[in-house]
């Protein structure tokens, strides 16, 4: 079972203008962590924003914020006053323990490309 | 200073060669990873060393082997190279510290094509 589910596989928005990327996920684990990545054209992956599961407030970065919804298992990423630099592959990612001894990876959805219209 | 480098940028190589990336970290960070990303853009992990000693193998064939001479470097290298292992492979680094965000900070990947 996919246990992040990105269901945008390409976003489009004009310059200036907000714009939200979906993100899901799937854990019975109650401590987790989430995570947006930016992957530009040059291929490299950046670390965009971080939200854990006992944070009470959304996380946010300059123009990146979270929107995290527990409940419905949702960790979309708002991104505002979008630039023509945002065009990139972003994906969204969960950290997941594999064992007691708090052994960790990241688990990632297939990820969405957004597009910025000038 | 780049925190996590990986070098080389690009391989291309025959099918059958034996090939290595190597890969460093600066941010004093115990954990290190390779992850995959296939074609589809899809990326997996495929191991991590926390301290020189390994605690995640992923199914990786046998022909993946990592090396960590110290917990700043791990290095990957693939013996027996095949078509299917062309592939953008991506080091990364995390605090491994319990209870911390643990955010994993990645290299530039390395774009492995087998011809």
């Amino acid at each position: 079972a996919q246990k992040i589910t990105q269901t945008q596989p390409g976003m489009f928005v004009q310059e200036k203008e907000a714009v939200t990327l979906d993100c899901t996920y799937d854990t019975s684990d109650p401590s987790y962590g989430l995570f947006w990545y930016k992957q530009p054209s040059s291929g490299e992956m950046i670390f965009l924003i971080y939200q854990g599961s006992y944070d009470q407030q959304n996380a946010t970065e300059g123009r990146y914020s979270l929107n995290f919804q527990k409940a419905r298992k949702s960790a979309n990423l708002v991104i505002s006053a979008s630039q023509l630099g945002d065009s990139a592959m972003y994906f969204c990612a969960m950290r997941e323990r594999i064992t007691q001894g708090g052994s960790e990876k990241l688990v990632f959805g297939k990820g969405t490309k957004l597009t910025v219209n000038p | 200073d780049t925190a996590v480098s990986q070098t080389p940028k690009y391989l291309v190589t025959q099918m059958g060669n034996d090939k290595s990336i190597k890969c460093e970290q600066n941010l004093g960070h115990d954990t290190m990873y390779w992850y995959k990303q296939d074609s589809k853009k899809f990326l997996k992990i495929m191991f991590s060393y926390n301290n020189k000693e390994l605690i995640i193998n992923e199914t990786v064939p046998n022909r993946f082997s990592p090396k960590s001479p110290d917990k700043a470097h791990l290095n990957l290298h693939i013996n027996s190279l095949e078509l299917g292992d062309s592939a953008v492979y991506f080091c990364a680094s995390g605090g491994g510290a319990k209870g911390a965000k643990n955010i994993q900070y990645f290299g530039a990947g390395t774009r492995l094509s087998v011809l």
